[in-house]
């Protein structure tokens, strides 16, 4: 049971435009939300993330949005650049128990 | 500079052999963390572990054990390989006091034939 969905397996944007990665989740009892970034041959590197608290995270060109009630997030990337291009984990977490991943979305930024 | 290392990049291994993964962070971390990445599937916890000696399940542990003598080593074990264990094998740790900002290792590929 996937309670973290990434619908998504792969999106290509041009160079300077947004990138806009979903993610979907099933159980209301998740209270932080983070996105990873994986790049060939390397393991996942933590992004961004989001407390239940908020709406809205932003560092430089990463923004996360949070809409509870749809239980749905969504990475903004702007502008996308072509090191962006990699694969993107959303991930959900409560309470001291393990985290749970999404299939992931591999964002291909064409110059 | 964090570091969490994996003692393999590629394994191959033939059915029935005992598979071990090594995996030893540097930042004094309490938790660590085994996943395997399939495609479609995202990363599933194996097993986790809080402290040295201590273990817990994660949602795909049959199969597998772990070993957490030293509190910078993280072993996995494969009793018995089977052809279904072929998978991306990533270590993690994270601390105490933020267990959800997870340090991942590069990952070991293992094949098993």
């Amino acid at each position: 049971d996937q309670q973290v969905k990434q619908n998504s397996p792969s999106l290509s944007v041009q160079e300077g435009r947004i990138s806009i990665l979903n993610c979907d989740y099933t159980n209301s009892m998740f209270d932080y939300f983070l996105w990873y970034k994986k790049y060939p041959a390397e393991g996942p590197t933590f992004l961004i993330s989001i407390s239940s608290i908020k709406d809205k995270n932003e560092d430089g060109r990463f923004t996360v949005f949070l809409n509870k009630s749809a239980k749905h997030l969504s990475l903004h990337i702007v502008p996308s650049q072509p090191g962006d291009s990699a694969v993107y984990f959303c991930a959900a977490y409560y309470n001291n128990n393990d985290m749970r991943f999404g299939a992931g979305t591999r964002l291909t930024v064409k110059p | 500079d964090v570091k969490v290392t994996q003692s393999s990049r590629y394994l191959v291994k033939r059915t029935g052999e005992k598979v071990f993964l090594e995996c030893v962070q540097d930042m004094d971390h309490e938790n660590m963390f085994w996943y395997r990445q399939d495609p479609g599937l995202g990363l599933r916890l194996i097993y986790f572990s809080y402290d040295v000696k201590m273990k817990e399940k994660g949602d795909i542990p049959e199969g597998y054990s772990v070993s957490r003598e030293k509190k910078e080593r993280f072993s996995l074990i494969l009793e018995s390989a089977s052809t279904n264990q072929t998978s991306m094998y990533l270590c993690a740790s994270s601390s105490g006091l933020v267990i959800n900002e997870q340090f991942f290792g590069p990952g070991t590929r293992l094949t098993v034939l």
